[in-house]
């Protein structure tokens, strides 16, 4: 099975600050990473597909990168609404889904 | 208008098999290449991919709980039932269920990216005697 990893676990940032997550997979994955924000007590919502797609609706401050066993989540200017814990998904093999451990973002 | 609803009883016994129905509107799970995720989330705990089946009735499981689940779906009845057996406290969690969409990049690599679109609100089960 293919694993993945984020990083940080945690952060702490401020409105306005530029963050950036990171995810890993145990093989390269080429660009089949997709990435998830859940709000507490929510549902998780798609950001991200294909590494690098916005989603429609998802606001461009949200950005995508990487291929192959890394990859990026970078939110430009940290919004209140961002506030979230983040996931990670890999879809390069459609027989076994897998999402990373999530990293969450809180208040500085 | 896309929605998923999960449904399902609340409170489980440990070793009762868990029977959850995903309810889906605003799509057809005939729809090619569309399909139905199960994922969990135990309280405080990350996301957890369960199972999936697709329009063509290809099913995938969880290599660690594959001996526990059986995922099905009614067309007609725009449902998918996941169940799960044996359950155990271990096995209390939000359960959701998400459909996945496609994209294909035709102009690079040729291929379909799968993500999961829209999730249901999701349904808790706590497990107990």
């Amino acid at each position: 099975d293919i694993q993945m990893t984020q990083s940080p676990s945690s952060l702490s940032a401020s409105v306005g600050d530029r963050v950036t997550i990171t995810c890993r997979a145990s093989q390269s994955i080429s660009s089949y990473l997709n990435w998830y924000q859940q709000k507490p007590g929510k549902a998780p919502k798609l950001l991200i597909y294909a590494a690098s797609s916005l989603q429609s609706g998802v606001p461009s401050r949200f950005s995508g990168s990487g291929s192959g066993t890394d990859f990026t989540l970078t939110i430009s200017s940290l919004q209140p609404e961002d506030f979230a814990t983040y996931y990670c998904q890999q879809s390069y093999s459609t027989l076994l889904f897998t999402f990373g451990p999530g990293t969450k973002v809180d208040i500085k | 208008q896309v929605t998923l609803k999960e449904s399902g009883p609340v409170l489980v016994k440990p070793t009762e098999t868990l029977t959850l129905t995903c309810t889906v509107s605003g799509f057809s799970l005939s729809n090619a290449r569309m399909g139905v995720s199960w994922i969990r989330q135990p309280p405080g705990k990350a996301l957890e991919w369960l199972a999936h089946i697709f329009s063509n009735d290809e099913k995938s499981y969880s290599t660690s709980l594959k001996s526990r689940l059986t995922i099905s779906k009614d067309t007609s009845k725009s449902q998918v039932v996941l169940t799960m057996t044996n359950m155990d406290p271990v096995d209390t969690a939000t359960y959701y269920c998400a459909r996945i969409s496609w994209y294909y990049d035709s102009s690079g690599t040729l291929s379909y990216y799968y993500y999961m679109d829209v999730w249901g609100k999701g349904t808790t089960v706590t497990v107990s005697s």
